[in-house]
Parts: C-alpha cells; sequence; structure tokens
C-alpha cells in the first residue's frame, strides 16, 4: 500500500498571504488529522477530519481551517499568513476507528517571509 | 489541557550502549505509541501499545504502557548509527486525539 502523501514539500509565502496544503490519506482510510510542528511548540494538533466532516478540534485560530472530500483527501487552509505560522505541517491517516494508529504523512515545509 | 512530558530532551551515546527514555502524564490515556523522526520527514510509528502493562517489542526496541495507564517508556538495546532520529511518544485519548511528548533527541558516536 502507498503511504500517506502530502503536497507540497515545500512553501515560502510571504505574511498576509493565504496557502493550501494537501495530504492524500493510506487507501482505505477515512480520517486524516493535521499537526503543526515546531522546535518551540513541538508537534501540535489541528484538526481531524472523517467522512468530509471535521471530527475533532484543536487550539488554532480561525485562520486555520480544512476540508476532506468525498475520497478522503483532505486539505488545510491557512489565510492571513504570520510569521509565527513558519512550521512543518504533519497529516496523519488512520481508519477512524476510535484508537486506530495514525500514519504520518512526510510533512510539508511552510516557510513565512 | 493533556500534558505529556518526556526525558530525557536528549541523549548523547557510544554505540552499542542502551538506550531509555520515559513519558509522564497527570492524565489517563487509552493508547501509548512511539514514533522516531528523522530530519525532514514525518514520524513513523515504531511501537504501539493498547493495554496498561503491556509490554512490547520490535526487534531491539522494547516498551511499555504504564500500569496507571499515565505513563510509558521506550528503550532501545545496543544502539547502532542510525538510531539518530527524534524520539516522540504519543497518548491517545478516548476521542482518538493524540497528545505527543516533546521528544527525545538521541546521538549516537561510532
Amino acid at each position: 500500500k502507498a503511504g500517506v502523501t502530502q503536497t507540497p514539500r515545500y512553501l515560502i509565502k510571504t505574511r498576509g498571504q493565504q496557502v493550501t496544503l494537501s495530504c492524500s490519506p493510506i487507501s482505505g482510510h477515512r480520517s486524516v488529522s493535521w499537526y503543526q510542528q515546531t522546535p518551540g511548540q513541538g508537534l501540535q494538533f489541528l484538526f481531524e477530519y472523517f467522512s468530509e466532516t471535521q471530527r475533532n478540534k484543536g487550539n488554532f485560530p480561525g485562520r486555520f481551517s480544512g476540508r476532506q472530500f468525498s475520497n478522503s483527501r483532505s486539505e488545510m487552509n491557512v489565510s492571513t499568513l504570520e510569521l509565527g505560522d513558519s512550521a512543518l505541517y504533519l497529516c496523519a491517516s488512520s481508519s477512524g476507528q476510535t484508537a486506530d494508529t495514525q500514519y504520518f504523512g512526510p510533512g510539508t515545509r511552510l516557510t513565512v517571509l | 489541557g493533556q500534558q505529556l512530558n518526556q526525558s530525557p530532551q536528549s541523549m548523547f551515546i557510544q554505540e552499542g550502549e542502551d538506550v531509555s527514555m520515559n513519558c509522564t502524564s497527570s492524565s489517563i490515556f487509552n493508547t501509548w505509541l512511539w514514533y522516531k523522526q528523522d530530519p525532514g520527514e514525518g514520524p513513523v510509528l515504531l511501537i504501539a501499545l493498547y493495554k496498561a502493562g503491556e509490554l512490547t517489542s520490535n526487534g531491539r526496541l522494547t516498551a511499555q504502557f504504564g500500569i496507571t495507564r499515565k505513563d510509558s517508556f521506550l528503550n532501545i538495546s545496543a544502539s547502532i548509527p542510525s538510531d539518530v532520529g527524534i524520539y516522540f511518544c504519543a497518548g491517545q485519548n478516548q476521542g482518538g486525539k493524540l497528545i505527543f511528548g516533546q521528544g527525545t533527541e538521541l546521538s549516537v558516536k561510532p
């Protein structure tokens, strides 16, 4: 089975712009979770989508949003980018059953200038 | 909110030595997971623990789910240079959300 794929791998934006990141889960997986990883804050949960609905949400501002399509692919959008949004954004997929293991993609490295 | 305390933050060891790291929390978790992350890559699952008291091995790696469900440890035996990386523990709560520790950065000197 192919693993979790994320595109693009690297992205450079300027403050005030918006960005969309994409994640394709492992075939058959219906849950996609998004995480932000920074040196200072570590890995922090953004949100989880299951069957095209947001099922869990972390403590991030409304500038961070996401969606999931009928094929389980997910996108994450960040609007009005700030310097502090520079991070590695990781998505993880699972079957969606409670406590099922999450498998991570390679991440998208976002740099905001 | 739920938090995990992972220690040590970093370790510098000689090839062949054994390594031990642990995570503790004030909250109970239903599942404990251990991941390894190489630079520029996403975390890769090493071991998953689903029951209190469970002891599981994966090659040279051994991990245990604490009896209280508030802690877990990971041991690596006979370390080799490719063990270098950052190791994360993660607790999964009843809602399925993962809470991560701050990571242990492991350096192995040949």
